[in-house]
């Protein structure tokens, strides 16, 4: 059964960058599913941020909202997939997930991670 | 962009009693790529439904998804007291790739 988990600062300043982590155990994240994030402001619903794959090269796709300022990668040798989000601001505070694609859907979640923007 | 719009934002019902959810979106979904997922608070969403209508691994039969085009429903038989959660619909296949609706918090009354 896969596994995912969530890592990184809990605390970021505005105008800062988001890092996190999302460690995968029981499934490569080279396989033929993608791997997404979430994300959830506190009391709020969920939004998709975006996703990474491989399938003959490694690709990726993200939320047009987001897009100018998220970065997803991978790291194979780790069976890792990483968020970055540049010049952060309170309305990014919110648990973030990382998740295994299930085709069109989202799988198997991870436990998510508070990440809180403030000074 | 498709919007999905879920109906009721807070439902309330007593354990044993039938729940019905609606999703309605705002643009026809093609080839039914709609899901349900249900969050407990605390915790990450759990898929239910895929496809509108497929449950998903070791999901109990009392849920059932059902729709197509614009007007979906998740309905919930018999309702046990661990199924008091929050339910959210899913798109896949517009820009952007997932959507979600907003929610329906499904409480005991």
């Amino acid at each position: 059964q896969v596994q995912l988990q969530e890592s990184g600062p809990g605390l970021v300043k505005p105008s800062g960058t988001l890092s996190l982590t999302c460690a995968v155990s029981g499934d490569s994240i080279s396989g033929s599913e993608w791997w997404s994030w979430i994300r959830q402001p506190p009391g709020k619903g969920l939004e998709w941020i975006g996703e990474i794959g491989e399938v003959h090269s490694v690709g990726s796709n993200y939320n047009p909202s987001l897009k100018s300022r998220v970065t997803i990668s991978m790291d194979k040798s780790k069976n890792q997939f990483s968020l970055e989000v540049i010049s952060v601001t309170a309305a990014d505070t919110a648990v973030y997930y990382c998740v295994k694609n299930f085709g069109a859907y989202l799988g198997f979640w991870g436990q998510g991670t508070l990440v809180i923007v403030s000074s | 962009e498709i919007v999905l719009t879920q109906l009721p934002g807070t439902l309330s019902l007593s354990p044993g009693e039938r729940a019905t959810l609606s999703c309605r979106a705002s643009q026809s979904i093609n080839n039914n790529y709609l899901a349900w997922y249900q969050q407990k608070p605390g915790q990450a969403p759990r898929l239910l439904i895929y496809d509108a209508s497929s449950r998903a691994t070791g999901i109990p039969d009392r849920f059932s998804g059902s729709g197509s085009g614009t007007e979906f429903t998740l309905t919930i038989s018999t309702l046990e007291p661990e199924d008091f959660a929050a339910y959210y619909c899913q798109h896949y296949g517009s820009s952007p790739l997932r959507t979600f609706g907003q929610g329906t918090k499904l409480e005991i009354k």
